[in-house]
């Protein structure tokens, strides 16, 4: 099974809405709403943002979202801040594995 | 709080068997999907297997011939092996915990991760 497929780099002035994309295919994101979004500070552990596909983690900022279109998932971060830059990673269920893609760097400018 | 804390050996030899333990301190291992996750030098995450606290198991089809997690309650540990390794195993390697919500707990979400420990498959 391959990676999901992730912009490398996206990025966004304060204030700002960004969306990263995530694109698998009708076996993992189009056949389940299990989609999951994890942000990566620079040597930490990922943290949980996104959860079946939209829901939040009582503890994360409303301004983080989730959708899915077909075999598309998407973040949208909306008041972008400074503390946003990171690396995102989305994540299907599949019928056997869990899947995760490649990474997207977010630079607030 | 609960805290997870990867150990074992950083440094393993071609075709050797990679081991290493999670310990899982401030709360039980009970109830929950417990994780393995690694993430090679400046790539993306790959998921491992899991193993949930009754002892069932399920690994990632592409590593499943070489990987057994396992887990020791009275410890309140789990573990990784994984068996004839290579330099692609080189990797940051994180034990996490399935997400549990109001409602349910998950396999495949994870909301509490270890520091993560880099091992290297080198001679």
């Amino acid at each position: 099974q391959s990676a999901l497929t992730q912009p490398a780099s996206v990025s966004g002035s304060p204030g700002q809405s960004i969306t990263i994309s995530c694109t698998g295919t009708s076996s993992d994101i189009g056949g389940y709403n299990y989609v999951s979004w994890y942000q990566q500070d620079p040597d930490k552990a990922p943290k949980l943002m996104i959860f079946d596909v939209s829901k939040r983690p009582s503890e994360v900022s409303n301004r983080f979202s989730g959708s899915k279109s077909g075999n598309t998932a998407s973040l949208t971060i909306s008041g972008l801040q400074a503390e946003d830059e990171a690396d995102y990673y989305c994540s299907s269920y599949t019928s056997s594995s869990t899947l995760f893609g490649g990474g997207t760097k977010l630079t607030v400018l | 709080q609960v805290q997870l804390q990867e150990s074992g050996p950083g440094l393993v030899k071609p075709s050797e068997t990679l081991s290493l333990t999670c310990t899982v301190s401030g709360g039980s291992i009970s109830s929950y999907y417990w994780s393995w996750i690694r993430q090679p030098p400046g790539k993306g995450l790959e998921w491992i297997g899991y193993i949930y606290y009754s002892g069932s198991t399920n690994y990632n089809p592409s590593l499943k011939s070489r990987v057994t997690i396992s887990l020791d309650s009275s410890k309140n540990q789990f573990s990784l092996k994984l068996s004839s390794v290579t330099a692609a195993d080189t990797a940051v390697y994180f034990c996490a915990r399935g997400y549990c919500s109001s409602t349910s707990c998950y396999s495949r979400y994870f909301d509490l991760w270890g520091r993560g420990t880099l091992v290297t498959v080198s001679s």
